[in-house]
């Protein structure tokens, strides 16, 4: 029963290193997406997906790429990190048969020094 | 592009006291409409929807959330606070014809005093 899973849960980065936060989810949901939330700015969405293949920009996708390589699993990456990405990124995933409802995981908190 | 807006960052209410939060919208077409809830130190939990048809929603935890189209508004609701509802609430909002792509507002800090 494990849901969304995100790893790692906490990761510390110096500016212009690289980095993939995972994600997994095992109900087949065929939506999944990134959102980083921040103090005052609510969860602000990164990119998402409709199904395997297929990926598109949300909110503040400048920064972070995404593939979608099979249903299960929608990595995160950061190509060359910055001190403004220092957030809490989560990953979810949601589906018709479900109306839409979003299922998170738990969050990974980053900090880029 | 769709939008949601929540107008107050925090909302303080004595327990036992009716409870309003408020969220106003916009999108193209109609709406999916959604609250989550974000209590301390956990992840967003699902509170209700908003889909189509009754315009009051019911949802978890004794919630509830009124669409009004006109206004464009989706406030949540609930008749008496506790003090565990205290938590930051997150409205939502995605459009029919691309359902996947949820937008949420900026959240609201609910505090309810014994």
């Amino acid at each position: 029963n494990a849901g969304v899973t995100q790893t790692p849960k906490f990761q510390v980065l110096k500016t212009g290193q690289s980095m993939t936060l995972q994600c997994a989810q095992d109900m087949n949901h065929e939506y999944m997406s990134w959102y980083r939330q921040d103090p005052g700015m609510g969860l602000r969405l990164i990119h998402y997906s409709v199904g395997a293949g297929i990926t598109d920009q949300g909110e503040v996708p400048n920064g972070y790429n995404v593939s979608r390589s099979t249903t299960e699993d929608f990595p995160l990456r950061l190509l060359s990190a910055a001190p403004s990405q220092t957030s809490v990124y989560f990953c979810a995933s949601s589906s018709p048969s479900t109306n839409e409802k979003l299922f998170f995981g738990s969050g990974t908190q980053l900090s880029v020094l | 592009a769709q939008s949601v807006a929540q107008p107050e960052d925090q909302v303080n209410v004595a327990e036992g006291n009716p409870l309003t939060v408020k969220c106003t919208y916009s999108v193209s077409g109609n709406p999916y409409l959604f609250w989550y809830v974000q209590y301390p130190n956990r992840g967003l939990q699902f509170l209700l929807k908003y889909i189509t048809g009754d315009n009051l929603v019911k949802g978890s935890y004794g919630f509830e959330a009124e669409f009004n189209k006109s206004q464009t508004s989706f406030h949540l609701k609930k008749p008496s606070a506790l003090v565990s509802d205290s938590a930051l609430y997150f409205c939502a909002v995605s459009p029919i014809s691309s359902a996947s792509k949820i937008i949420f507002g900026s959240g609201t800090r609910l505090s309810i005093r014994p």
